[in-house]
């Protein structure tokens, strides 16, 4: 069935430093790759997403990229700030039955050191 | 702009018992899924809802059920709990509708502890 392997698990950098956390799927028909931040305590909340026809979106200090063909994708943080301690979890949206459903990654705790 | 409610936030409930959780969307969306939360597995998916319609379904045991009312407002239910069972269970809701996946808003979830 459909997989989303994510890694490193955990993660720690220095304070300006940049953290890459990559994720691979299984399904080739996968379309749609968000990434989530969960803050301590709090719900995820989408910070990026990407869809199959892009190979690369920034947002500021992050920036997605997707490697079709070799079915996996990485998140980059630049210029890491303590605020960016959270649980980054990638997800790929594979069709099934006519709709589309998300599966997540297990996520990676990022430590973000003053 | 309310957003995703959840109830109960916790809740502790014995090996064998039946469990119902709560989850009202986003005024408007009509997409909600549940998600499993544990410790070093992530977000398992258990399913998703539109119109009252269970269009997709994660791989969970029967135990685990769940319904869409005409008001969008969805419930689980979890029978004959086990102590696996144990985790955070969240609601997201979504205006995604047909093929098209769209921003997920979850809720804060409820944890359930079974003892």
């Amino acid at each position: 069935g459909e997989n989303v392997e994510q890694h490193p698990s955990t993660l720690s950098v220095q304070e300006g430093d940049s953290a890459v956390i990559k994720c691979t799927y299984s399904d080739s028909a996968s379309n749609y790759f968000p990434w989530y931040k969960q803050e301590l305590g709090k719900r995820p909340q989408l910070i990026i997403d990407i869809r199959s026809n892009v190979g690369e979106k920034k947002d500021q200090r992050i920036a997605v990229t997707l490697n079709k063909t070799a079915k996996h994708f990485s998140l980059h943080i630049t210029e890491t700030q303590p605020e960016d301690s959270a649980v980054y979890f990638c997800a790929a949206s594979t069709p099934s039955g006519g709709y589309n459903k998300l599966i997540f990654g297990a996520g990676t705790r990022l430590a973000v050191h003053p | 702009k309310a957003g995703v409610t959840q109830t109960p936030r916790y809740l502790i409930k014995t090996r064998g018992q039946q469990v119902t959780l709560s989850c009202s969307p986003i005024s408007g969306h009509r997409s909600v899924s549940w998600y499993q939360q544990t410790p070093g597995q992530g977000l398992q998916f258990l399913f998703e809802y539109f119109s009252e319609t269970q269009r997709n379904k994660g791989n969970f045991p029967g135990r685990f059920s769940g319904r869409q009312f005409s008001n969008s407002r969805s419930e689980m239910n979890v029978s004959t709990l086990e102590l696996g069972d144990s985790a955070l269970y969240l609601c997201a809701s979504s205006l995604a509708g047909g093929v098209n996946t769209g921003e997920l808003f979850f809720g804060e979830g409820s944890r359930l502890t079974v003892l």
